[in-house]
């Protein structure tokens, strides 16, 4: 099955300052990779995915990309504000309405104000 | 905007107890999920259904664990005899039919065994 590895686990940036979260996946098959953003006692939300189609995305100050060969996707988000603290979770799947998501183990994201 | 709404919030239960956990996915969606996550660590899929079967199962989806899709808006998951090791957040999440897998979470339900 997929297996995903997620780093760092936790991140601590200035705000203002740009964080990095890298994921790493097994199963060449998985073709769709969503970033899901948790805040405390939450539920996971959505806030950007990417698939094979494409080797980046940009949505405002974030933007995934993705590297099929090297089967390995990012998370950046520029110019960070205190509301992006967070837990960021990487996930692979392929492509079709009824599969199941593998997660990453989560980023914690701390922004010092 | 629709969103997926669970409940309860919390439950707290005995160990050998049955719990149902229920779920509302969202009205036009056709696929629905069952994922839980221990405090602290990763979200893990559990099962998915489509058209009243179930699609997926993990092996954490052992014979303990059954859903239901009662009637044409609820999707439950239960557990039949509860474990100390089921404590855990049990997120729902549903998808459209042709969404490219976009799954939408629900707030979770906060599964306690004492």
């Amino acid at each position: 099955g997929e297996n995903v590895e997620q780093h760092p686990s936790t991140l601590s940036v200035q705000e203002g300052d740009s964080a990095v979260i890298k994921c790493t996946y097994s199963d060449s098959a998985s073709n769709y990779f969503p970033w899901y953003k948790q805040e405390l006692g939450k539920r996971p939300q959505l806030i950007i995915d990417i698939r094979s189609n494409v080797g980046e995305k940009k949505d405002q100050r974030i933007a995934v990309t993705l590297n099929k060969t090297a089967k390995h996707f990012s998370l950046h988000i520029t110019e960070t504000q205190p509301e992006d603290s967070a837990v960021y979770f990487c996930a692979a799947s392929k492509n079709r309405a009824d599969y199941k998501l593998s997660f990453g183990a989560g980023t914690t994201v701390t922004v010092r104000a | 905007e629709p969103e997926v709404t669970q409940t309860p919030s919390h439950q707290v239960t005995q160990m050998g107890q049955e719990v149902i956990l229920r779920c509302v996915p969202i009205s036009n969606h056709l696929y629905f999920y069952w994922y839980r996550q221990i405090l602290g660590q990763k979200v893990e899929f559990l099962v998915s259904f489509y058209n009243n079967e179930i699609s997926e199962k993990s092996e954490i989806f052992d014979d303990q664990f059954s859903v239901e899709r009662p009637d044409g808006s609820n999707f439950t998951l239960k557990i039949r005899s509860t474990k100390l090791e089921d404590s855990a957040m049990y997120f729902c999440a549903s998808s459209e039919l042709d969404s490219d897998n976009e799954q939408f979470f629900g707030p979770g339900t906060r599964l306690t065994v004492l």
